[in-house]
C-alpha cells in the first residue's frame, strides 16, 4: 500500500532556530501534499497545501514566512519552521493523496513532535 | 475551522461490545472518511464513503451516511484492546478541492 514517510519523528531546538521537516511518498507520486498541526488532545488542523513545482497554498492564519514549504519533486514536500518558538511546539503531520480523484483515502505520515526550549 | 463534530468526545467500553461513534458535518460533501490515530503517531485511513453511498462495511467496520441528516456513525464490532485510539471523521467537500477538513475526534478505550 501507499506509504508516507516523515522525518525525523521527533526534534529538539533552541529557540530562534529552524527546523525542517520532511515528508516523502516512498512508492507514489503525490502532486500534492497537506500539511497539519495537531496540539495535544485535539484534532488535525490544516495549514497548507503543498503543490509539486508552484506555491504552497496556505490556511487563513498561518505565516508563509515562518512556515516555509517546498514541494520540489513529486516525492519529496518539507515544512520548515523558521526561527522557532516555544509556541509553536506543537506534532505536526503530513498527508498525500495518490493521483485519481478526491475520492480515495490519503495517506499520513507518522507525525513529527517539535519541541523548542 | 473544524467543520465534523465527533460525538461522543470520549467512550470506554469493555472488549468485545460494540463501539459507536458519530460524525456531524455542516457543508455539502464529495465525500467522508474516517481514520484511526494511535497516541503520537499518524494517521490510518479506515474507510472512505462517498455522498452517493448510505452504508460501507470493511471487516469489523460499519460506516454509515445520512446526508440530508449531514451525519455518519462509525460502528466497530466485537472491539479488542487494539482498537484502543483515537477516531476521527473528515470530510472533502469536492469541487475541485482535495482538502480535508477533520472533526475533533473521539477517543475509544477498549478495557481487556
Amino acid at each position: 500500500g501507499a506509504v508516507v514517510s516523515q522525518h525525523p519523528s521527533w526534534v529538539i531546538c533552541k529557540s530562534g532556530t529552524s527546523v525542517k521537516i520532511e515528508c516523502r511518498s516512498l512508492d507514489f507520486q503525490a502532486t500534492t501534499m497537506f500539511w497539519y498541526r495537531q496540539f495535544p488532545k485535539q484534532s488535525l488542523m490544516l495549514m497548507a497545501t503543498s503543490n509539486e513545482g508552484s506555491k504552497a497554498t496556505y490556511e487563513q492564519g498561518v505565516e508563509k514566512d515562518k512556515f516555509l514549504i517546498n514541494h520540489a519533486s513529486l516525492t519529496l514536500s518539507t515544512l520548515t519552521v523558521t526561527s522557532a518558538h516555544p509556541e509553536d511546539s506543537s506534532f505536526y503531520i503530513c498527508s498525500a493523496r495518490q493521483t485519481g480523484g478526491a475520492n480515495y483515502g490519503y495517506t499520513f505520515g507518522s507525525g513529527t513532535r517539535l519541541t523548542v526550549v | 475551522s473544524q467543520q465534523g463534530e465527533e460525538d461522543p468526545q470520549a467512550l470506554s467500553i469493555q472488549e468485545g461490545e460494540n463501539a459507536t461513534m458519530n460524525c456531524s458535518y455542516k457543508t455539502s460533501i464529495n465525500n467522508l472518511q474516517w481514520y484511526r490515530q494511535n497516541s503520537g503517531r499518524g494517521l490510518v485511513h479506515l474507510i472512505l464513503i462517498r455522498s452517493n453511498e448510505r452504508e460501507k462495511h470493511s471487516g469489523r467496520l460499519r460506516v454509515t451516511l445520512d446526508t440530508s441528516k449531514k451525519s455518519s456513525s462509525l460502528l466497530i464490532t466485537a472491539s479488542r484492546a487494539a482498537d484502543t485510539a483515537s477516531y476521527f471523521c473528515a470530510t472533502n467537500s469536492g469541487a475541485g478541492s482535495y482538502q480535508l477538513t477533520f472533526g475533533k475526534g473521539t477517543k475509544l478505550s477498549v478495557i481487556p
